[in-house]
């Protein structure tokens, strides 16, 4: 079934610890994002990525890297862990970026101690 | 700064009900505006607004866009247990890089 992949489906983590975040899509989007949600604020974009090769910044970029190597994958790490990236984790994609509806992962949870 | 508000923030309704969500946006140069239903885990993809006055429709939903008042509602008629879910409201202007997301309407919609 096309569409994207998440993972892990939920980690926890200690402080200071680097970790990446996983996301791979099928459908062969040229954009795609980043997202945190949190309670109360909705979703916040971190990083999005036009085509492959590209990468730009979102609202919430900032202990947050990532790259965007081929179509399919867009890695999301967190260098240094801490406690306040605590979050729900969405990656998603589009065809074009831009005016087009997105299509979403189902999440990785992250907690980080 | 760009800025999403929806209301209200939660409601509680009984099947059968018919329910209007909010949305309203504050944008430097507004282009669109999108709803979704994000039920246990990822959200997925309702209606996307760009004309004023323009009603768009899938079954029991159906939502509208205001330009004049900055805001769009989403309705929901006779309302199901499966449509216990947050609703997303986002916009997109031509300049930023953001799709700018508000904190979502929680609906319960009890048996």
């Amino acid at each position: 079934i096309a569409g994207i992949t998440q993972a892990p489906t939920s980690q926890i983590l200690a402080a200071g610890r680097r970790m990446t975040l996983r996301c791979t899509q099928d459908m062969r989007h040229n954009a795609m994002y980043w997202y945190r949600q949190d309670l109360g604020l909705g979703l916040r974009l971190i990083h999005y990525s036009n085509t492959a090769g590209t990468t730009g910044k979102g609202e919430v970029p900032d202990g947050y890297s990532v790259s965007r190597a081929n179509t399919d994958d867009f890695p999301l790490t967190l260098a240094s862990a801490v406690p306040s990236q605590t979050s729900v984790y969405f990656c998603a994609s589009s065809v074009q970026y831009g005016n087009q509806p997105q299509h979403f992962g189902d999440g990785t949870r992250l907690s980080i101690l | 700064e760009d800025k999403v508000v929806q209301s209200p923030l939660s409601l509680v309704v009984h099947e059968g009900d018919t329910v209007t969500l909010n949305c309203s946006y504050e944008v430097t140069n507004f282009r669109s505006l999108l709803w979704y239903k994000q039920e246990k885990k990822a959200p997925t993809f309702l209606f996307m607004l760009t004309s004023s006055g323009i009603e768009k429709k899938s079954g029991r939903l159906s939502s509208i866009l205001d330009k004049k008042e900055l805001s769009s509602i989403l309705n929901i008629t006779a309302t199901q247990t499966g449509d216990s879910a947050i609703y997303l409201c986002a916009v997109r202007d031509n300049y930023g890089q953001n799709f700018v997301f508000g904190p979502g309407t929680r609906l319960s919609v009890l048996p």
